[in-house]
């Protein structure tokens, strides 16, 4: 069974500080991975995609990258703004999105 | 920007009451979803639905549960008898294809009392 577990649960960083989310994944045969950010209360915005044959993906301030082999995704937001206040998911596909817990970010103005 | 949409936004049955989740899935993709997400938990598979019919379901989604694309633009998930436990966030998604990226909805929250 697909286990996807984010690293850490909760960050709080000073506006302007570059965040680095982490998330893993114990089945390496995936489709593809997608990152999520979800405010309180309410839905999931897909911030990226990556392929499962891709390493990198790039939109903006947000790059995340995938090694697949490894079992392990990395979400980079620069530049940080209370905006990107928000909780973090990570899910691979396989049958279905299998999500993590998510990582809570705070950014402090 | 074309979204999916969800309605209600918001339920309260009693135990028991069968309720149906409606979603206007985005109108070119071929691919629909329901997943739960129970408050301070994370979100869970239910179902995909391509072609007018489950092509995944997880082992939550049991026979309480049913899936149905009545016309052309809505889906919809049916739980037969609710119990106390299905008390959760419930989102729609729809993708393009099976491996592209997929959009949800803002989640019909559903309270069984």
């Amino acid at each position: 069974k697909q286990e996807v577990t984010q690293i850490p649960a909760a960050l709080s960083v000073p506006e302007g500080e570059n965040l680095v989310l982490n998330c893993s994944f114990t089945d390496s045969a995936i489709y593809n991975l997608q990152w999520f950010r979800q405010d309180p209360g309410k839905g999931l915005t897909s911030l990226l995609l990556i392929q499962s044959s891709q390493r990198e993906q790039t939109s903006g301030r947000l790059n995340a990258s995938l090694d697949k082999s490894s079992g392990r995704s990395t979400l980079y937001i620069a530049a940080s703004q209370p905006g990107d206040s928000a909780t973090y998911l990570c899910a691979v596909r396989v049958r279905g999105l299998s999500f993590g817990a998510g990582t809570t970010v705070t950014v402090r103005a | 920007e074309p979204e999916v949409t969800q309605t209600p936004s918001h339920q309260v049955t009693q135990m028991g009451q069968e309720v149906i989740l409606r979603c206007v899935p985005i109108s070119n993709h071929l691919y629909f979803y329901w997943y739960r997400q129970i408050l301070g938990q994370k979100v869970e598979f239910l179902v995909s639905f391509y072609n007018n019919e489950i092509s995944e379901k997880s082992e939550i989604f049991d026979d309480q549960f049913s899936v149905e694309r009545p016309d052309g633009s809505n889906f919809t998930l049916k739980i037969r008898s609710t119990k106390l436990e299905d008390s959760a966030m419930y989102f729609c998604a729809s993708s393009e294809a099976i491996s592209t990226e997929a959009f949800f909805g803002q989640g019909t929250r559903l309270t069984v009392v």
